[in-house]
Formats: structure tokens, sequence, C-alpha cells
């Protein structure tokens, strides 16, 4: 299986929803990592967790907060977000040892604010 | 932080012909080099990723160059399909778990 699963493919939420996109691998990584995505734009790296603790937050907003509940599992928790936060949100993951960087992207969720 | 410059924007070649893109990286520390695919609406999709200690490396019409001391990497793609069409971004690693930084894209077109 070298599948990354992405829940859920759409989203619409309001900007004082509360909502929660999950993100699940079964190939042993432990190596897990949300991206950002806006249109005609390149995936910009948001949070990389390593064995299941946050190691790279680049200066986030705190409306956004990232959980890994396993080795398998990792979500992204929303609340209160802006129009342009409006996006596609791509989760990764990679094995974290030395050389074996390859990353696995899941089909991302696209993700409007209104 | 890495930055890498990706070049050009947008390439427009005849079916069949060759074409190059190319990228610069500014951290010396980064050693892994990935080419990603993006068609509308999908994910990225690796193509062909290239290590710092090796040159070149190739995969049936695909090759990548890097050149460490300069800094820079090219993708080349021979024979090209309509099929080919879509937007490839380059990356750059410090490998583990670092994250990729990606270049801005390059869209390219094939033209029948």
């Amino acid at each position: 299986d070298t599948e990354v699963t992405q829940t859920p493919k759409h989203l619409v939420m309001g900007m004082t929803n509360k909502k929660s996109l999950k993100c699940e691998q079964h190939m042993g990584h432990r190596a897990m990592y949300w991206y950002k995505q806006k249109a005609k734009k390149p995936p910009e790296l948001m949070f990389v967790y390593s064995y299941e603790k946050l190691s790279i937050n680049e200066s986030v907003p705190s409306r956004f907060s990232p959980e890994c509940p396993n080795s398998s599992l990792l979500n992204l928790h929303l609340h209160a977000l802006q129009p342009e936060d409006s996006a596609l949100y791509l989760c990764a993951s990679s094995q974290d040892r030395g050389w074996n960087t390859e990353a696995f992207f899941g089909q991302g969720t696209r993700l409007t604010v209104v | 932080g890495e930055n890498v410059e990706q070049h050009p924007s947008t390439l427009s070649v005849q079916e069949g012909d060759s074409a190059v893109i190319k990228c610069t990286y500014s951290d010396s520390a980064s050693n892994y080099f990935p080419w990603y695919k993006q068609e509308l609406g999908k994910r990225p999709q690796l193509i062909i990723d290239i290590r710092s200690n090796v040159g070149e490396k190739k995969d049936q019409r695909i090759a990548v160059t890097l050149n460490k001391t300069a800094k820079h990497f090219s993708l080349h793609i021979t024979e090209t399909q309509p099929e080919d069409s879509a937007v490839y971004f380059c990356a750059a690693s410090a490998g583990g778990a670092d994250g990729l930084t990606f270049g801005k894209g390059t869209h390219l077109i094939i033209q029948p």
C-alpha cells in the first residue's frame, strides 16, 4: 500500500466553524507533513511531524492546529479561518531515515472558507 | 532557510522535441532533489529524484542532472508527448524529515 489517504476531498466552512482534516498512511513512514497550495503556486510546508512529535512549524497561524495521534494518522484542526486560507491542503509522508526522503502525497483536501 | 529558483515559468515545445527545466538552490546542506509533475486538480506525483552523491539519473525519457558546485539541477524530457503537459515542480531538502522547499513551477505545454 503506497497510498496516503486524505479526507474529506472537499470542505466548505464558515469563518466561525471548527473542522478537521484527516490523513492516513500505512507505509510505516515516521515523518508526516502538511502543505498548503494556493492556485498556480507551489506547495508550501506548514508542519512536520517526526516520530509523532512536531518537529517543524513554519510560523503557521494558531488557527491551524496539527495533531499526530499515532504513527499512521495526522490531523489538521481548523478554527476561525479567513477566506484567504482557502487552498488545497496536502498531506505527505516519508521515511525519516538518512537518504530515504521520497515524499508521497495524498490527493489533498480542497478547502473553501466563506 | 532554503530558496529554490525555477525557470522558465512557462515552456511550450513541439511534440517530439525535448524540454529542459532548470532550478537553483541556496542551501549547501540540501542533499535530495525531487521533481514532481502536477496535473490540474491532482496531487503532485514524483517523476524522478536525485541525491547529492550522484551527478545524473535517467528513467526512460526523463533525466535529471545535478551540479553541486554550482547548486543547480535540471530536468530533461526527451521525445515529448501530449500527456507530458502539466506543471512541473523542482524541490530541495536537507534529508531526514526536513520537508521540501519547492520552486515556483513550470507550466509545460506540448504543442501537437
